[in-house]
């Protein structure tokens, strides 16, 4: 069954070092999601990515953040540099189409900033 | 803006009762999703909602929707211990927007 892939499961890295998060949505999905979890709240949107552009984005997504697609199979979230706050699960997901009901959810990439 | 509440928040339930898990959004919404999330781990797919009315069932869950109230429920009967999780209901627009999740605890 076709899944969303994420890795690292788990990175650990230090206050004000850049993070690339990487993930592979299914291979026929055209929209793409970051969303993050702060542990025990709920799940935040983050940003969404179609046709090789952010679609839309929340307030958190801010400069310190950037998405980019660089081939035909990867989708990748760019922390620059990171806070303690940034500290969180971050899932990708991805969705068929406009019209495509459900999006999927990776596994997650728990990031801890020290 | 758009707000999904959910309540409860924590649920502690005994083994073989019924419970129901509320989900109230705060603007018109096309789709209404109900997910599974394990400790650690991602969310699953429960079920998806589109038009009022709408009731899904699955093993011992069933979740129902009812857009004029902006209203979805996620009810469990005869609650067995492997279904203990958090349970997040989202809207969907352009990008989904989720409930603070309940967090269900079913003990024996």
């Amino acid at each position: 069954e076709p899944e969303v892939t994420q890795t690292p499961s788990h990175q650990v890295t230090q206050m004000g070092q850049e993070v690339i998060l990487r993930c592979v949505p299914i291979s026929n999905h055209l929209y793409f999601y970051w969303y993050r979890q702060i542990l025990g709240q709920k799940v935040e949107f983050l940003v969404s990515f179609y046709n090789n552009e952010i679609s839309e984005k929340s307030e958190i997504f801010d400069d310190q953040f950037s998405v980019e697609r660089p081939d035909g199979s990867n989708f990748t979230l760019k922390i620059r540099s990171t806070k303690l706050e940034d500290s969180a699960m971050y899932f990708c997901a991805s969705r068929g189409n406009r019209h495509f009901l459900e999006a999927f959810f990776g596994q997650g990439t728990r990031l801890t900033v020290v | 803006e758009l707000k999904v509440e959910q309540n409860p928040l924590f649920l502690s339930m005994q083994e073989g009762k019924n419970y129901t898990i509320y989900c109230n959004y705060s603007t018109t919404s096309d789709r209404l999703y109900w997910y599974r999330q394990d400790p650690g781990k991602s969310l699953e797919s429960l079920f998806v909602l589109l038009s009022n009315g709408a009731v899904k069932q699955e093993g011992r869950l069933m979740a129902s929707l009812d857009t004029k109230a902006r209203l979805s429920t996620l009810h469990i009967t005869a609650a067995v211990h492997d279904l203990s999780a958090t349970y997040f209901c989202a809207t969907s627009g352009s990008r989904l927007t989720f409930g603070e999740g309940t967090q269900l605890t079913v003990n024996p």
